[in-house]
């Protein structure tokens, strides 16, 4: 069992509808959860952070998370054709012992237009 | 401010040869990491460094090194390259007190072996 899954994908959805992102992760442990977006030959950028559970919304990106359940998502409302990209979840998963984010394989996500 | 830079953005290399990746940072932070990703894949963390003078291994070391003397800057060596180390690597920084790990990247650095 990798230690932060996602599914690899795509999802794809059409323009105007929510896309909903899901990834679980191995340490009951962990504390810090986050989304990178990262388009095709770029670098990763940093969408969300969460660390309580509940929901946490900015703009049209709301991040999940589920402490007990081991499962963080990200929904994005209205979706745009510009949101086409591959995202990342990253954990700090505390079991490592390393200061340092793990990351998923990412989602690819195509928003037709 | 520039955020995370890195240089160079391309390079072919040798089986055989040695090669330093730079990294510079402008925003102060304290952690700073290096990461490789293959193509489809995740980013794998190489080595990370929580303060000048101090450096921990990370998920897939073997076959670099690394040092920090300064704040602002961690490069990576890559010493012998073999066909396996092929890979676009990314820097990033954050400033880490407790448990935020908000992590900003640099552009990367595409590395073919041949």
């Amino acid at each position: 069992q990798k230690e932060v899954e996602q599914n690899s994908g795509p999802l794809s959805v059409p323009e105007g509808a929510i896309a909903s992102l899901n990834c679980t992760y191995s340490d009951r442990g962990s504390q810090s959860f986050f989304w990178y977006r990262q388009y095709s030959g770029k670098s990763p950028e940093l969408i969300m952070s969460i660390y309580s559970n509940g929901d946490k919304e900015d703009g049209r990106f709301t991040a999940q998370l589920n402490k007990a359940s081991q499962y963080v998502s990200l929904l994005i409302r209205d979706s745009q054709p510009s949101d086409s990209a591959t995202y990342l979840c990253a954990v700090n998963l505390r079991h490592t012992g390393r200061r340092a984010l793990t990351f998923g394989s990412g989602t690819r996500l195509q928003v037709q237009p | 401010n520039a955020g995370v830079t890195q240089t160079p953005k391309f390079r072919i290399l040798k089986i055989g040869q040695s090669m330093t990746l730079q990294c510079t940072q402008d925003m102060n932070h304290n952690y700073m990491y290096w990461y490789r990703q293959d193509p489809g894949m995740g980013l794998k963390l190489i080595y990370y460094s929580v303060g000048a003078g101090i450096t921990d291994k990370g998920e897939v070391p073997n076959g670099y090194n690394v040092s920090r003397s300064t704040t602002e800057d961690f490069p990576l060596r890559l010493e012998l390259a073999a066909p396996s180390q092929t890979s676009v690597y990314f820097c990033a920084s954050s400033f880490t007190s407790g448990t935020d790990y908000e992590q900003y990247f640099g552009p990367g650095t595409r590395l073919t072996v041949t």
